[in-house]
């Protein structure tokens, strides 16, 4: 019940298209839903993140939206560019537990 | 931007030996983790550490796991007998609070147990 699905495991995307990445979760006690960016040779980084009380937020070309009755969210990337390919995991957690990932997505971002 | 360090950023060592994995979390930050990715896998918790003890640890973070903060600064990772199936990128993260505030990893030491 800790787990959180992510899909596509990985994801080709032509420059100025829309990358889509989708997560579900069983746990309804989960209540913080980060995304994390991670390049390689690097440690994952927070991107954005989001409570169940909104259903979408957006920071620059980064959307995450929530749909808290499927137990789905999902991580929009407008206007990609080959700088974002990257690896991209959904995790979550609920108060003091750590945080639980996803399986991460392998973004490529084609010029 | 202040940020956690984490050295040797590659350890190689034989099978059977102790290593110990070394953090310097950011500076005013209250907890620390340790979290490992085997090539290409997700990253998986191994232990949570606040006000010097455990306060939760995973099924992978077994005897041979222990974990340490010395002092005012490091955090360490230690693994008593290393087996094969160790090799991993082993990544010490921190945050200012519990709840939801921002977690910062460190770049991560990669570890290859020959």
């Amino acid at each position: 019940q800790q787990q959180v699905k992510q899909s596509p495991q990985s994801l080709i995307v032509q420059k100025g298209g829309i990358s889509i990445i989708n997560c579900a979760y069983e746990n309804t006690a989960f209540d913080y839903f980060p995304w994390y960016q991670q390049f390689p040779g690097k440690g994952p980084a927070l991107l954005i993140a989001i409570r169940p009380d909104v259903s979408e937020k957006k920071e620059g070309r980064f959307t995450i939206s929530f749909n808290k009755s499927a137990k789905q969210f999902s991580l929009h990337i407008m206007d990609s560019q080959p700088g974002d390919s990257a690896t991209y995991f959904c995790a979550a957690v609920t108060g003091r537990r750590a945080l639980t990932f996803g399986s991460g997505t392998r973004l490529q971002v084609q010029p | 931007e202040p940020e956690v360090t984490q050295t040797p950023s590659h350890q190689v060592t034989q099978m059977g030996q102790e290593v110990i994995l070394r953090c310097v979390p950011i500076s005013n930050h209250l907890y620390f983790y340790w979290y490992r990715q085997i090539l290409g896998q997700k990253v998986e918790f191994l232990v949570s550490f606040y006000n010097n003890e455990i306060s939760e640890k995973s099924e992978i973070f077994d005897d041979q796991f222990s974990v340490e903060r010395p002092d005012g600064s490091n955090f360490t990772l230690k693994i008593r007998s290393t087996k094969l199936e160790d090799s991993a990128m082993y990544f010490c993260a921190s945050k200012m609070t519990v709840g939801y505030s921002p977690l910062h990893f460190g770049n991560g030491t990669r570890l290859t147990v020959t």
